[in-house]
């Protein structure tokens, strides 16, 4: 059962273009992510949110930039794409707290730039 | 700093025998919980066990591991391959450092052949 929504599957765009990516969570949680997914399928943490308020933001290019307009929306845009932003951008969402957390993560945005 | 070392690349085995996947790592905060997350051909990461009680045994879908906090280890075991075990396996441990961060190893492709 999908409960994190991801908007679009698949985006083609040109080199210099400016793309978005939407997230939506339904299961009411806190806490939600951007991850990318690279074409050696290694997963790395680009932002996560709570309630709202960025809480880690590794080092990624300041062309990227999160936007949450509340604890179930997160959106990812990149403001003048470069090949190697190539990759499945992956939302996810979770719990934030002192157990054991698990991620539930969305079918993912895969970006292709020409 | 830290750092996640699973088995890396690719692992074959042939169906009905046993398999495992290790996983450690290494950090100077305190280790919370241990995942293991799965990802199929076309599908989002899910995860598969997860565990934050110290030398217990998790079991779930055949597969087994058990928490070990002072090696940082969770070792993921099944003691015999199905086919539809090929995926890509990720380890992810949760840490304490400040902010919550899920980690994730670089992965380790299975594949179970006939």
């Amino acid at each position: 059962e999908t409960a994190v929504f991801q908007t679009p599957n698949y985006h083609v765009t040109q080199v210099g273009n400016e793309v978005s990516f939407n997230c939506k969570q339904t299961l009411g949680h806190d806490t939600m992510y951007w991850y990318k997914q690279d074409s050696k399928k290694l997963l790395k943490i680009m932002f996560s949110y709570n309630n709202k308020q960025l809480i880690v933001n590794e080092t990624v290019p300041r062309r990227f930039s999160p936007q949450s307009s509340d604890k179930a929306h997160l959106n990812l845009r990149i403001k003048s794409v470069e090949p190697e932003d190539s990759a499945v951008y992956l939302c996810a969402s979770s719990r934030l707290g002192p157990s054991a957390e698990t991620l539930y993560f969305g079918s993912g945005t895969r970006l292709t730039v020409l | 700093g830290d750092s996640v070392t699973q088995t890396e690349g690719l692992v074959t085995v042939t169906e009905g025998l046993p398999v495992k996947l290790n996983c450690t790592y290494q950090t100077t905060y305190l280790t919370i919980a241990f995942f293991w997350y799965v990802q199929y051909l076309n599908e989002a990461p899910q995860v598969l066990l997860k565990s934050s009680t110290d030398n217990k045994r998790t079991e779930h879908q055949g597969f087994h591991a058990t928490l070990h906090k002072s090696s940082s280890s969770f070792h993921l075991q099944k003691s015999s391959a199905q086919l539809s075990d090929s995926a890509l396996y990720y380890c992810a441990p949760l840490t304490s450092g400040g902010n919550y961060k899920p980690t994730f190893g670089k992965g380790t492709s299975l594949v179970v052949h006939p």
